[in-house]
């Protein structure tokens, strides 16, 4: 069972370049999220997904945008990157919240560098 | 908005000694509570929960949390360090009484075990 898979593990871009994460889940989840995690800053809510064709902004969206086109996957883009996003992502997903079914199962994260 | 705080960025303790990791919730209603683990390198894992049922909660590894309201605290304790705990943790909270609100975390909290 592979749970949650992201892909790359890791990328290094220039400013400006833009670049897709993907995300693939196989627990047939509704939600699944996006995060970035810095030091000190500990894990932000970038977007997530409530099902497919779905999105919504979290904490942090500015600069990304994702798209929901299949339930399984989750995907992530940097259209124009800057070096503030760089960072660790990760990428979850989960049961409905709200019925104590709120446990996320996590990706093992992408390093992105921007230079 | 809901908020967590982790009280301590990084936790030192001796092998064998009591761990204490700290974390208050801001909440108007009791919500679901959550601490997650890091291990490095890794995705996040679910440690325990707490969704109203008993006030203390009893995760994996021999960890429990105890929820106070009174005190609006949710902190993670351990009665005997072991090394293989050294990892970050997390402590994060979601409304329950929204079905559509991901979890919040908090900053982490670092735990070293000193041998």
């Amino acid at each position: 069972n592979a749970g949650v898979t992201q892909t790359p593990k890791f990328r290094v871009l220039k400013t400006g370049q833009s670049m897709t994460l993907l995300c693939a889940q196989d627990m047939n989840h509704e939600y699944m999220y996006w995060y970035r995690q810095d030091p000190g800053m500990g894990l932000r809510l970038i977007h997530y997904s409530v099902g497919e064709g779905t999105t919504a902004k979290g904490e942090v969206p500015d600069g990304y945008n994702v798209s929901r086109l299949k339930k399984q996957n989750f995907l992530l883009g940097l259209e124009s990157a800057a070096p503030s996003q760089t960072s660790v992502y990760f990428c979850a997903s989960s049961g409905f919240p709200g019925q104590g079914n709120e446990k996320l199962f996590f990706g093992s994260g992408t390093q992105l560098s921007v230079l | 908005a809901q908020s967590v705080t982790q009280l301590g960025s990084h936790v030192s303790v001796s092998e064998g000694a009591l761990v204490l990791l700290r974390c208050n919730y801001s909440s108007s209603v009791p919500p679901y509570l959550f601490w997650y683990v890091q291990y490095p390198n890794q995705g996040l894992q679910l440690l325990l929960k707490y969704t109203s049922a008993a006030t203390l909660v009893k995760g994996i590894n021999g960890f429990e949390a105890e929820f106070k309201k009174s005190e609006t605290s949710f902190h993670l304790t351990k009665p005997s360090a072991h090394m293989s705990d050294a990892a970050e943790y997390f402590c994060a909270v979601s409304d329950r009484w929204s079905g559509n609100t991901p979890l919040v975390f908090g900053k982490g909290t670092r735990l070293s075990v000193i041998a």
